[in-house]
């Protein structure tokens, strides 16, 4: 079985100051995707950023990138130019073939971050 | 594009009452997925629908939950009777297909509370 492990229950980061966001994953897998997801206060969850194990080079989406180590099995976020609006709950989630080309995610238990002014 | 759409956004019943939440997926999507939230907790998936058929339901407690997803596009979840342990937060997500690259959208979810 997968696990998804955040070893972060809670961290703050000062408004415009750079956040890093920790994450590992158990797997004997090789091909797997990796995400974290947003979750506001208000519950909506949205993707921020998506990896592909295959892919060696780091996914990066304007602010928010990531650093992918695949052999030690690390996915972590940096948030740049952190923004009140960053503040939310941050979910690591792994993607993995559950049989007949279907795709199960597997959570952790998240990182509530607050940004602070 | 309208998200996807969830109701109640809150309920609050009695232990061993009978309780439902409705989602309807944005559309087009054919893959609707329904996941469990406890408080502090990522989310865990209880059932994943292709169109009407009930695919992956190996983490629903069928004892007192029941799903269904008539005509393949809105769906209901149900709880009878619910207990104290059922209190959390139910969120729907759907993609076009079950496949490494259908992102997967959520709805806000349900809050429910059981006293």
């Amino acid at each position: 079985a997968q696990t998804v492990t955040q070893s972060q229950p809670e961290m703050s980061v000062q408004e415009a100051e750079t956040v890093t966001l920790s994450c590992t994953y158990d797997t004997s897998e090789s091909n797997y995707y990796l995400f974290w997801y947003k979750q506001p206060p208000s519950r909506q969850m949205i993707l921020v950023i998506r990896q592909e194990a295959y892919k060696q080079q780091n996914a990066t989406e304007n602010r928010f990138s990531v650093n992918f180590q695949k052999a030690a099995k690390s996915f972590s976020l940096k948030i740049s130019d952190s923004q009140l609006g960053d503040t939310a709950m941050y979910f690591c989630a792994f993607l993995l073939d559950s049989g007949a080309g279907s795709y199960q995610l597997t959570f952790g238990k998240g990182t509530k971050l607050s940004v602070i002014p | 594009e309208a998200g996807v759409v969830q109701s109640p956004r809150y309920k609050i019943i009695e232990k061993k009452q009978p309780v439902a939440f409705w989602c309807n997926p944005i559309s087009g999507h054919n893959t609707l997925y329904w996941y469990l939230q406890n408080l502090g907790q990522g989310p865990e998936l209880l059932i994943r629908y292709e169109n009407e058929e009930a695919v992956d339901d190996s983490q629903l407690p069928k004892d007192r939950f029941s799903a269904e997803r008539l005509k393949g596009v809105d769906s209901t979840l149900k709880i009878q009777p619910a207990e104290l342990g059922d209190s959390a937060v139910y969120l729907c997500a759907s993609s076009r297909g079950s496949g490494r690259n259908n992102e997967q959208f959520f709805g806000p979810g349900t809050r429910l509370t059981v006293l």
